[in-house]
């Protein structure tokens, strides 16, 4: 597997529910980021973290999206009581290096979130 | 604040036709601009990027892009398409470190 995976691929909850979200970067990678990509939109930033440290959440639109990184490589972002304005594809991406604007950032296919 | 405007929501083309698609962006400074193409069940991939330098970049795929600080652009071109070009696109440019800041996307569809 060389590239990003991410899982569930698909993912429909009741509002109400929480959920988890993972990300498997390649194999090495440093830095990882997650976004937000709704229906008709361009992906939206959340939140990024260099090996296990989460430098940056100021995309995160509340205090229910909670994402951790224990051990610097897999990722969960956790969405406690979801609601319908959750329902998105939620993509993952991992780059090489820490926190260079010129390092390319490869994105998983996603997971779609449908909250009902 | 940085952004990048694609003002064409959906274009249609014949195979073999050329193809430009257009980005405006607003940054005050030499912007980190880049394309990416999103297919169906499929991640998002780079297929090109500007940092500084030759204005005209190539990509893969046979997709080249132009900046031209005057006009606030960075366009994609084809030269000719191909059916499996048909994709969803999405120019980005680089906000506050190396967080990616996405258009809305321009939707690409090629007739046979």
């Amino acid at each position: 597997g060389a590239g990003v995976s991410q899982s569930p691929r698909y993912k429909v909850a009741k509002r109400g529910q929480d959920v988890a979200l993972r990300c498997d970067p390649i194999s090495g990678h440093v830095s990882l980021f997650w976004y937000q990509q709704a229906l008709g939109q361009g992906p939206e930033f959340l939140t990024y973290f260099q090996n296990e440290a989460q430098l940056d959440k100021s995309g995160l639109p509340s205090d229910r999206f909670f994402a951790e990184r224990p051990e610097g490589s897999v990722s969960t972002l956790k969405i406690q009581r979801t609601q319908q304005e959750d329902s998105a594809v939620y993509l993952c991406a991992s780059s090489l290096e820490g926190g260079l604007v010129y390092d390319e950032q490869f994105f998983g296919p996603g997971t779609r979130l449908t909250v009902l | 604040a940085q952004s990048v405007t694609q003002p064409d929501i959906h274009i249609t083309v014949s195979e073999g036709a050329s193809l430009e698609l257009r980005c405006n962006y607003s940054y005050g400074a030499t912007p980190y601009l880049f394309w990416y193409v999103q297919s169906p069940g499929q991640g998002l991939q780079l297929l090109l990027k500007y940092f500084s330098g030759d204005t005209l970049v190539q990509g893969i795929k046979g997709f080249e892009a132009e900046f031209k600080r005057s006009q606030s652009s960075f366009n994609l071109r084809k030269p000719s398409v191909h059916w499996s070009d048909a994709a969803e696109y999405f120019c980005a440019v680089v906000k506050g470190g190396n967080k990616l800041t996405f258009g809305t996307g321009t939707q690409l569809k090629v007739e046979l």
